[in-house]
């Protein structure tokens, strides 16, 4: 099955500055890449995503990348704000509901 | 009420006993789904049901039994839990039912379960 693997755990980045998580997938035939953010005490949210045809997608201070000869994604936070702090979870998917997560990212914004 | 809501946000139980996790959607959703959050692991899906229908069950111990009595509803039944099943259980609904097109689920809340 698919395996995703999350790096870092842990990110911590002065305001204002960019933050950047990276992720490996397994399945060659994944197709789909959503990016969740986890707030304390709340359930993941969807906040990206990407499809295998497109290599780059931009929303306002995010945007994720996609390599898939290299099979990685990354997620760049650009001017980082103290609300950005949560845990942030990649995933992959080669069908329509099966998604494989990652570990997670807890990043911590230092005002 | 709006979005995915999940009952009890807490709850502790000893190994002997039985108690059911509910949840709730309110957004005309065809799909839902039990994930198990564990620190520092992935979130690890349990089971997926499309229009009340079961098509997924992720090598689940018995001791876990989900009911989806409609599309709206889903429960989580528990009996004779073991500690290391101590979680937060996530349930989400997705607009799609299994095999349409990728699904961007949404999340409720959590269900923060303890076993003694």
């Amino acid at each position: 099955g698919e395996n995703v693997e999350q790096h870092p755990s842990t990110l911590s980045v002065q305001e204002g500055d960019s933050a950047v998580i990276k992720c490996t997938y397994s399945d060659s035939a994944s197709n789909y890449f959503p990016w969740y953010k986890q707030e304390l005490g709340k359930g993941p949210q969807l906040i990206i995503d990407i499809r295998s045809n497109v290599g780059e997608k931009k929303d306002q201070r995010i945007a994720v990348t996609l390599n898939k000869t290299a099979k990685h994604f990354s997620l760049h936070i650009t001017e980082t704000q103290p609300e950005d702090s949560a845990v942030y979870f990649c995933a992959a998917s080669s069908n329509d509901y099966k998604l494989s997560f990652g570990a997670g990212t807890t990043v911590t914004v230092r005002a | 009420e709006t979005g995915v809501t999940q009952t009890p946000r807490h709850l502790v139980m000893g190994m002997t006993n039985k108690k059911s996790l509910k949840c709730e959607q309110h957004l005309g959703h065809n799909a839902m789904y039990w994930y198990k959050q564990s620190a520092k692991k992935p979130l690890e899906l349990m089971f997926v049901y499309s229009l009340e229908e079961r098509v997924e069950n992720n090598s689940v111990p018995s001791r876990f039994s989900p009911e989806c009595p409609n599309s709206s509803h889903l429960f989580l039944h528990l009996h004779t839990l073991q500690p290391e099943d101590s979680a937060l259980y996530l349930c989400a609904s997705s607009q799609e039912a299994v095999g349409t097109g990728a699904n961007v689920l949404t999340f409720g809340a959590g269900s923060r379960l303890t076993v003694l």
